[in-house]
């Protein structure tokens, strides 16, 4: 199965943009990028997913490189509720029960005030 | 979106008893998936249940040990059999929107085995 790898530990300014990069060199051609994070004391949320094309949405941006080996979560402009754990996951196209979901070890992100 | 309700959400436990987790979606999902996660460390899946089918464990979680039921489409229940020390975790929840991929997951059910 495809692995990620991640920093382990990120620390950023308050307002300022944060890019947290995923390395996955084994990825395959049917495996979608998931990012989530994990705020303290609760599961993980969704932030955003793609597949080839850079992606955007209200919370982040996620650019993915042109060989998808690896890719970059981008939060604009970080605040304090951005303090959190974030996960780079791959997650195989197609619905079957045998599909694995593999969390790696993630990225725990602090922001300075 | 779903909403996801686990109980209970935290308990504390004899070595040697089971304790059973439930899981509420406010929807009808066909795939749940259970997930422990441990002091200071990532999730890891221990099983998916399709409702209407055997659940499919993952390597180094076995059914007589993590038994679980999933009755209808919007509850599935989780029993953790002849507890230790070692199952003291958390153990998550977890639905997935099958069009978006998207995952929701539960607050959790934070265990502890004395």
């Amino acid at each position: 199965d495809a692995k990620t790898t991640q920093p382990n530990s990120m620390e950023s300014n308050e307002e300022e943009p944060v890019h947290l990069p995923c390395n996955h060199s084994t990825i395959s051609g049917t495996d979608y990028i998931h990012w989530y994070r994990q705020l303290p004391s609760q599961g993980p949320e969704y932030v955003i997913h793609g597949l080839t094309s850079n992606v955007n949405n209200r919370m982040a941006s996620l650019a993915i490189a042109e060989d998808r080996k690896s890719s970059t979560l981008i939060l604009h402009r970080a605040t304090l509720r951005d303090a959190a754990v974030y996960y780079c996951i791959l997650r195989k196209y197609g619905y079957s029960s045998a599909s694995k979901i593999i969390f790696g070890s993630g990225t725990r992100l602090s922001i300075r005030p | 979106s779903a909403v996801i309700s686990q109980k209970p959400s935290r308990d504390i436990c004899q070595r040697g008893t089971s304790l059973t987790i439930q899981c509420q979606v406010d929807s009808q999902v066909t795939m749940m998936f259970w997930y422990r996660q441990q002091p200071g460390q990532s999730l890891t899946l221990i099983a998916t249940a399709n409702q209407g089918s055997e659940a499919t464990y993952e390597s180094g979680f076995v059914i007589d040990k993590f038994p679980i039921s999933r009755p209808n489409l919007t509850f599935s229940t989780l029993t953790v059999s002849n507890m230790s020390p070692e199952d003291s975790s958390i153990y998550l929840c977890s639905v997935e929107n099958p069009s978006s991929y998207e995952q929701y997951f539960g607050p959790g059910t934070r265990l502890t085995v004395t």
